[in-house]
């Protein structure tokens, strides 16, 4: 089964541009998360979708927004890029189970974004 | 002070050599507790999940918690190349789920090298 892919693998840009990230889950997976990972900060959750509705949101400014379409893949969206934006974008996809059931998340290999 | 203490390392260690990875924390409230493995250029990928207090086995790993000191660890036997990769703790308040990743705080990560 293939997994969790990330387009595009590594992105430059510079100061006050927007870049948009791209996220295909695992077949049959409706849950779709974004993590951003600096060595400073580690993984911090930016957000969930489930069934193209934001379920969760972490403590990001505005300028990070995401989407989700009928086929489960997701985009994101970082507007007016400043320099502290320069990451490790990962997605993770999982069924989206809710309550007390265990449901596993699959990473992606992540979106290295580095802003100049 | 951050929620969850990770020594970085790097932590090097020769082929075949019992490695102690270990996290610690200062939400009592945290009962679920995660050890993720994840290799250069690729996302994390979860290789133990424990509830409270205990050991869990699976193979040549063991996750140990110990409330009471507010402190995990992963034991790795006859440790392999293979096994080299940054290795994330990950914890929680309440039962993990895709839509409870907003209430999921993680280590910074620890980098393990074994050596042939």
């Amino acid at each position: 089964k293939a997994g969790v892919t990330q387009t595009p693998r590594y992105l430059i840009k510079t100061r006050g541009q927007q870049v948009t990230l791209s996220c295909s889950p695992i077949s049959g997976h409706r849950s779709v998360s974004w993590y951003q990972q600096t060595p400073g900060q580690g993984l911090q959750f930016l957000f969930e979708y489930f069934s193209e509705t934001q379920r969760n949101k972490g403590n990001f400014p505005g300028r990070f927004s995401g989407r989700q379409f009928s086929n489960s893949r997701s985009e994101m969206n970082v507007s007016t890029l400043e320099l502290g934006d320069s990451a490790l974008y990962l997605c993770a996809s999982s069924f989206g189970l809710a309550g007390g059931r265990t449901d596993t998340q699959y990473f992606g290999p992540g979106t290295r974004l580095t802003v100049l | 002070q951050k929620e969850v203490e990770q020594d970085p390392g790097p932590l090097s260690v020769p082929e075949g050599a019992i490695v102690s990875l270990n996290c610690t924390y200062s939400n009592s409230a945290f009962q679920y507790f995660m050890w993720y493995r994840q290799y250069s250029r690729k996302g994390p990928e979860l290789l133990m999940y424990t509830y409270s207090s205990g050991n869990k086995e699976d193979g040549r790993f063991t996750a140990q918690v110990d409330k009471s000191s507010k402190y995990i660890s992963l034991f790795i036997r006859d440790s392999q190349p293979s096994d080299s990769a940054t290795y994330l703790c990950a914890m929680s308040e309440i039962f993990y789920n895709a839509g409870n990743n907003r209430k999921l705080i993680w280590g910074l990560g620890t980098s393990l090298a074994v050596n042939p």
